[in-house]
């Protein structure tokens, strides 16, 4: 399967605790992507890395959050000090630019709760 | 955050019957995405429009490109039972990040 992978699928951890999740992108991709989507609503934009480097942040990503891409392959997402408010779908997705189009391409996410 | 207006909300059609949902936003964006979500899987890419006026086919999938550049429409003919699911419009500018900005989703139920 050459899709993006993520993992875990599903992680449940108690208030206070750090987690860390994992994608793998599409492996041509250059651009990673992570976002997060709570219960009915669409996923909203936390961070891109275009290859190693990462270029923008949202204000949804607090302190708490932190994500690499140490060698512009995979990526990680870090939390620290978990709060109930973090409980959430957590997608990673990946492109690649050709001109002006670009087509993301999502994992199948993590999904995180915190108790 | 910023998102999209996705409508309807939500649909319950008879399975056959023709379907269709749209996207407005305030702003303009170069793409428009559609993707369809089941629960506990990540979005799947449908359609991706990169042209304003742009009309682009996919099986039984039509989606359109608004001229303004501010909407997108998605068509679905003869619904089956394996159409049920949440569908999302993006909005993306390719000029900057290339973040996707979504609406809030359509859920589509289809009864046999």
């Amino acid at each position: 399967d050459t899709g993006v992978s993520q993992n875990p699928r599903h992680k449940i951890t108690k208030r206070g605790q750090n987690v860390t999740f994992r994608c793998d992108p599409i492996s041509e991709h250059n651009r990673l992507y992570w976002y997060r989507q709570t219960l009915g609503q669409g996923p909203e934009f936390l961070t891109y890395f275009q290859n190693e480097a990462q270029l923008e942040k949202s204000r949804l990503l607090s302190d708490r959050f932190s994500a690499e891409r140490p060698k512009g392959s995979f990526s990680t997402l870090e939390i620290q000090r978990t709060e109930q408010g973090d409980s959430a779908m957590y997608l990673c997705a990946s492109s690649h630019r050709l001109g002006s189009q670009e087509t993301q391409y999502f994992g199948p996410g993590t999904r995180l709760l915190v108790l | 955050g910023q998102q999209l207006n996705q409508s309807p909300q939500s649909m319950f059609i008879q399975e056959g019957e023709d379907v269709s949902m749209n996207c407005t936003s305030s702003s303009i964006f170069n793409t428009w995405l559609w993707y369809k979500q089941e629960p506990g899987e990540g979005p799947v890419l449908l359609i991706a429009l990169y042209k304003a006026g742009e009309l682009t086919s996919n099986g039984r999938l039509t989606a359109q490109f608004g001229i303004t550049r501010k909407d997108s429409f998605l068509n679905i003919s003869a619904s089956i039972p394996s159409d049920v699911g949440i569908y999302f419009c993006a909005g993306q500018n390719t000029g900057n990040t290339g973040k996707l900005i979504f609406g809030q989703g359509t859920t589509l139920q289809v009864k046999p």
